[in-house]
């Protein structure tokens, strides 16, 4: 089954607002990372959390990593239209080689 | 620089017809990674190489599938005897040695009728 569990399945607020997204897993991981889809293409890398990392920010966006309940959350705060899109976590680890991702969060920005 | 090149964009074919899909990686990159995105759904793993490793295999549905990547570069995704159900996206991604983020292509949609 999937590593990476993204919830809510979708999130729809205003311009301004702050969307948080939040993802569990399952096992024992190496880096949990954060990606956005634009119009169901290609990924797009947000940022990445190593398993020894608390929270890390980056522009608009707030990540945080509590490995003891395998969770992360994603904050973007003043949220914008332009941040319209599904978000995905993804999580690497020790037991195996690849990228297991989430099923995502569509996030809806209204003007 | 280029990124990741995928082609065709898009593919329509008959159901039983066999279907190649291509990836390019970045350069110097040495991981490739397949996955293949149903409509509104998550990605599902299919395969993973790294440098001169063998692939990791374990994601591909059925023996219909298979995939190669000549010379550590591009990577060619083959379906054979193509079902409506494999009508999908398949995005490709590649990544540099050690570092875990991953660059992805824009996606094949193959749409089998």
């Amino acid at each position: 089954s999937q590593q990476g569990e993204e919830d809510p399945q979708a999130l729809s607020i205003q311009e301004g607002e702050n969307a948080t997204m939040n993802c569990s897993y399952k096992t024992s991981i190496n880096n949990l990372q954060w990606y956005r889809q634009n119009s169901g293409r290609g990924l797009v890398h947000l940022i990445l959390i190593r398993s020894n990392e608390r929270e890390k920010h980056s522009g608009r966006l707030r990540v945080t990593l509590d490995t003891s309940k395998k969770s992360s959350s994603l904050l973007i705060t003043a949220s914008r239209a332009a941040d319209t899109a599904s978000y995905f976590c993804a999580t690497d680890g020790a037991g195996y080689s690849t990228l297991t991702f989430g099923k995502g969060t569509m996030l809806l920005v209204s003007p | 620089g280029a990124g990741v090149s995928q082609s065709p964009s898009n593919k329509v074919t008959e159901k039983g017809k066999d279907v190649e899909l291509r990836c390019d990686p970045i350069s110097g990159h040495t991981a490739l990674y397949w996955y293949r995105q149903s409509l509104g759904q998550g990605l599902e793993f299919l395969i993973y190489f790294q440098g001169n490793s063998a692939p990791d295999k374990s994601g591909l549905p059925s023996d219909r599938f298979s995939a190669e990547r000549t010379g550590g570069s591009v990577s060619t995704l083959t379906i054979q005897r193509t079902q409506q159900e494999d009508s999908a996206v398949y995005l490709c991604a590649s990544s540099e040695p050690g570092r875990p983020e991953a660059f992805f292509g824009q996606g094949t949609r193959l749409t089998v009728v």
